[in-house]
């Protein structure tokens, strides 16, 4: 069974850092592009980061660009989401996400991990 | 930058009833479109990719039509775990990855 257990979440000040962790299972991380997709708190989907099956492209969103930093270790079937500069409007609940292609055009996202809250308040 | 307008916000139906999900891009993304459903405290759940193919598993009721800037989610005969969210999504290049802001099927 493909699978995509996040972790690292927690509760941080405004300004301070996190790193969140990915862990897939049943599936090769390698041969997909992977995703970072947020959730506020009774609000919609926003799409954080994308990164290619060989880290040949990397992208983020307006909000996020310069403070975050998407990574992915193949080997360890691994992603990783380097949270820098927290804000209070950073705070939701962070899902792992794989892509059905393994470059930037999407076919959809199809697995989604359980998510990680990330609460950013002093 | 593309975006996706979905309506109704909100929609109330019974089971059995047929239910209509519209998502509208700011431009065209060809057949470039995704569906998504999320049920109460759970991870979202791809439904159907390029506008018309359903996702592994996902039963024969929910179909997608549609091309271009217009796209249509439909359930012929809405069963009791169907109440849910539902998002669209553009998955052309990215980045941006783009969402619809979501419809909220409701029990009426």
């Amino acid at each position: 069974e493909m699978q995509l257990v996040a972790s690292g979440g927690g509760l941080v000040q405004p300004g301070r850092s996190l790193r969140l962790s990915c862990a897939a299972s049943g599936f090769n991380l390698d041969d997909y592009a992977m995703h970072w997709v947020r959730q506020a708190p009774g609000k919609g989907l926003e799409w954080v980061s994308g990164i290619t099956w060989n880290s040949g492209r990397i992208g983020y969103s307006d909000s996020v660009k310069g403070r975050f930093t998407i990574s992915r270790d193949n080997a360890k079937n691994s992603l990783y989401l380097q949270m820098n500069s927290l804000r209070a409007e950073d705070t939701a609940l962070y899902y792992c996400v794989k892509d059905q292609s393994y470059d930037s055009k999407s076919y959809g996202l199809d697995i989604w991990g359980q998510g990680t809250m990330v609460t950013v308040s002093s | 930058e593309i975006v996706l307008t979905q309506s109704p916000a909100t929609l109330s139906l019974s089971p059995g009833e047929r239910a209509t999900l519209s998502c509208r891009a700011s431009q065209s993304v060809g057949s470039y479109l995704a569906w998504y459903q999320q049920r109460p405290g759970q991870s979202p759940k791809l439904l159907i990719f390029d506008a018309s193919n359903r996702a592994t598993g996902i039963p024969a009721r929910f179909s997608g039509s549609g091309s271009g800037t217009d796209f249509t989610l439909t359930i012929s005969s809405l069963e009791p775990e169907d109440f849910a969210v539902y998002f669209c999504q553009d998955r052309s290049n990215w980045p941006p990855v783009t969402f619809g802001q979501g419809t909220r099927l409701e029990i009426k």
